[in-house]
């Protein structure tokens, strides 16, 4: 079974720029989180999905960033524009759906291996 | 807010040298505390789940307890294969988010 994939792996750009993240859940997984790890700090939550609405967006920074989840499957993360503070690395992780799956705990999540995002 | 306070922040083993990490916390109602490894250039690893104080959970050469303030991972006669970044996170009763502390990081010499 394939892993929660991301892309891209590393992603460099100027300033004022815009990226784009994209995060591949595991298939059936209907909870998509969104974290980052910026310099020297831990990882902090961003965003919830389940399917397709966002459950939980009290993590996103300001309105320069942007998530969207196309039909309950990938998601996006868009920085516009990206700020110098805005470098990290941002991770997607995904869980089932608690309906018929309660041995799986809410806090189980499985991430991807991060997408590393370098503001110059 | 959750806090979550990880110590030591580094830890340098010999093989087969058994230690423990603390994780201290601060949350207003526990839905659980969860134990993830994180190797350099990954994304984090779940290992376990504990949902309430005295409980105890075993994987291979850890073993993590917990607490009402605190959890311990203990790493028994640890190989170079557990060198790795340990994070401690929490989940509050009425939410789904993860509040991480800033890990520590295992280095095992062989």
């Amino acid at each position: 079974e394939a892993g929660v994939t991301q892309f891209p792996s590393h992603s460099v750009i100027e300033k004022g720029q815009t990226v784009t993240l994209r995060c591949d859940p595991i298939s059936g997984h209907d909870n998509l989180y969104w974290y980052r790890r910026v310099m020297g700090k831990e990882i902090k939550f961003l965003l919830h999905f389940v399917k397709e609405s966002k459950q939980d967006e009290s993590g996103m920074p300001n309105n320069r960033f942007l998530a969207e989840r196309t039909g309950g499957t990938y998601s996006t993360l868009k920085v516009q524009p990206a700020e110098l503070e805005d470098s990290g690395v941002y991770f997607c992780a995904s869980s089932p759906g608690l309906a018929g799956v309660l041995r799986v705990s809410t806090g189980e999540l499985f991430f991807g291996e991060g997408s590393r995002l370098t503001v110059l | 807010e959750d806090q979550v306070t990880q110590s030591p922040e580094a830890l340098r083993l010999q093989e087969g040298e058994s230690s423990s990490l603390n994780c201290s916390y601060t949350v207003s109602g526990l839905r659980g505390l969860f134990w993830y490894r994180q190797d350099p250039g990954k994304g984090p690893e779940f290992l376990f789940t504990l949902y309430s104080a005295g409980e105890e959970k075993e994987k291979e050469r850890l073993k993590a307890t917990l607490t009402k303030k605190e959890s311990f991972l203990h790493i028994t006669a640890p190989k170079p294969e557990d060198s790795a970044t340990y994070l401690c996170a929490v989940q509050a009763v009425w939410d789904y988010k993860l509040s991480f502390g800033a890990g520590t990081t295992v280095t095992v010499r062989a």
